[in-house]
């Protein structure tokens, strides 16, 4: 079965310190991975991964694959209460998006 | 470019009665998913549908839960004699194709059963 775990459930800093947050998988057919952010509101899109080693990147978050050792990771420099979400990494299965429990991170002042 | 629109987007029901949820994928989305996010629980997947058709339907309860995505109009998902249990987020998604595509999540509709 489909699988992805996130580490850490949750992180708290400060403003200004770089975070980076964890998503391993097991899955039988590997297409893409994609990591989205979510308020209290829709996932919004942020990437989606298909390749190793090539790093993703949008202003002061960027993320990278590795399909060897089956595991991405989100990076997110110079923290703003902003930022402040829970993350969500999800794989693509046959016919729809198999998510993570998400990992929340809370940005203080 | 008008994004997914989800309808209603908070839904209060009595126990036994039936929800109605509606979804309008993008403009030039044909691909239409349903997932249910319970309290503190990640996005579970529902139901992939395409204009007409369901095409993966293995993440839906049984009984008292439906999807169609007619060939004009948005997309429902019904749910008949509504338990405590159903009350969820229910977002849906839409994407151009199928496979290694991002899918676009509208606003959620909040489901209460009382």
């Amino acid at each position: 079965e489909d699988k992805v775990v996130q580490s850490p459930l949750s992180l708290v800093v400060h403003e200004g310190d770089t975070v980076t947050l964890n998503c391993s998988y097991e899955v039988t057919n590997f297409r893409s991975l994609l990591w989205y952010k979510q308020e209290k509101k829709a996932p919004t899109f942020l990437f989606m991964l298909t390749s190793s080693g090539i790093e993703k990147k949008s202003g002061r978050l960027s993320s990278i694959l590795d399909k060897k050792e089956l595991f991405s990771i989100l990076n997110i420099t110079a923290t703003q209460t902003g930022d402040s979400a829970v993350y969500l990494c999800a794989i693509t299965g046959a016919n729809n998006l198999f998510f993570g429990t998400g990992t929340r991170l809370t940005v203080i002042p | 470019n008008a994004g997914v629109m989800q309808n209603p987007r908070h839904l209060v029901r009595r126990r036994g009665q039936e929800a109605r949820l509606r979804c309008s994928p993008m403009k030039g989305h044909s691909h239409v998913y349903w997932y249910r996010q319970l309290p503190e629980e990640g996005l579970k997947f529902m139901v992939y549908l395409q204009k007409e058709n369901i095409i993966d339907e293995s993440g839906m309860p049984k009984e008292r839960f439906s999807a169609e995505f007619p060939k004009e109009g948005p997309s429902i998902l019904r749910i008949q004699q509504v338990v405590r249990g159903d009350s969820a987020a229910y977002f849906c998604a839409s994407s151009p194709g199928v496979g290694s595509y991002e899918q676009y999540f509208g606003p959620g509709t909040r489901l209460t059963v009382t």
